[in-house]
């Protein structure tokens, strides 16, 4: 069965620091994968997706994500966090094939000024 | 687009009421998804519709729980009787296709006590 495990449940980054956010997946085939965000009060949005071809996307807002089909993860990556990237992200996959889109547990992103 | 529209945006009920949940999915979108967010189980996909027809509903809890959508502008997810245990924010989201990004609506956060 498909799962998707998020291992942080909450980051702390200063403004202006690096994040990666990761993601660990489960799927017997080749998955296609997405990151969104969910803002307080708010529904989610997506960022980026991965479908096949270049490993590496690029997603709205200055983010981007590597599939690892190795590793079996899909980490997402900003270079320079903004304090309106706090957020809950949630990590999702869904079979190439149809299916659900089972999501991860999310990972809370809190940025010090 | 006016993007995907949940009504209400809060609704407190008490036990054993009736509470009813609304929903209009962006108009063209094939797909329409009910997803139940809550901090113990994170997100979770109730019942799925492709042009109207419920296609998955193993998610939807047990018989308190249906879900309707008599055209392709509207859906309605229908709790009778609610239990202070369906307390959550309930989720509406859409696609083009199944393999698309879902669109999420703002989500309706339920309370019963």
């Amino acid at each position: 069965a498909q799962s998707v495990t998020q291992p942080d449940i909450h980051i702390t980054v200063s403004e202006g620091a690096s994040l990666e956010l990761r993601c660990n997946y489960s799927y017997g085939a080749t998955p296609y994968l997405f990151w969104y965000v969910q803002s307080p009060g708010q529904g989610l949005q997506l960022l980026l997706k991965y479908f096949s071809g270049d490993t590496l996307v690029q997603g709205i807002k200055g983010f981007e994500a590597e599939f690892k089909r190795s590793q079996s993860s899909f980490n997402l990556r900003k270079p320079s966090v903004h304090w309106s990237d706090a957020a809950e992200y949630f990590c999702a996959v869904k079979g190439n094939q149809g299916g659900k889109l089972i999501f991860g547990q999310g990972t809370e992103l809190s940025v010090k000024p | 687009d006016a993007g995907v529209i949940q009504s209400p945006r809060h609704e407190v009920t008490e036990m054993g009421q009736e509470v009813t949940l609304r929903c209009k999915p962006i108009s063209g979108h094939d797909y329409l998804f009910w997803y139940r967010q809550t901090m113990m189980r994170g997100l979770e996909l109730l019942i799925y519709f492709n042009n109207n027809v419920p296609i998955d509903d193993s998610g939807m809890p047990e018989d308190r729980f249906s879900a309707k959508m008599p055209n392709a502008s509207f859906s309605t997810l229908k709790i009778q009787p609610s239990e202070p245990r369906d307390s959550a924010v309930y989720f509406c989201a859409s696609s083009l296709i199944l393999d698309s990004p879902l669109h999420f609506g703002n989500g309706t956060r339920l309370t019963v006590t």
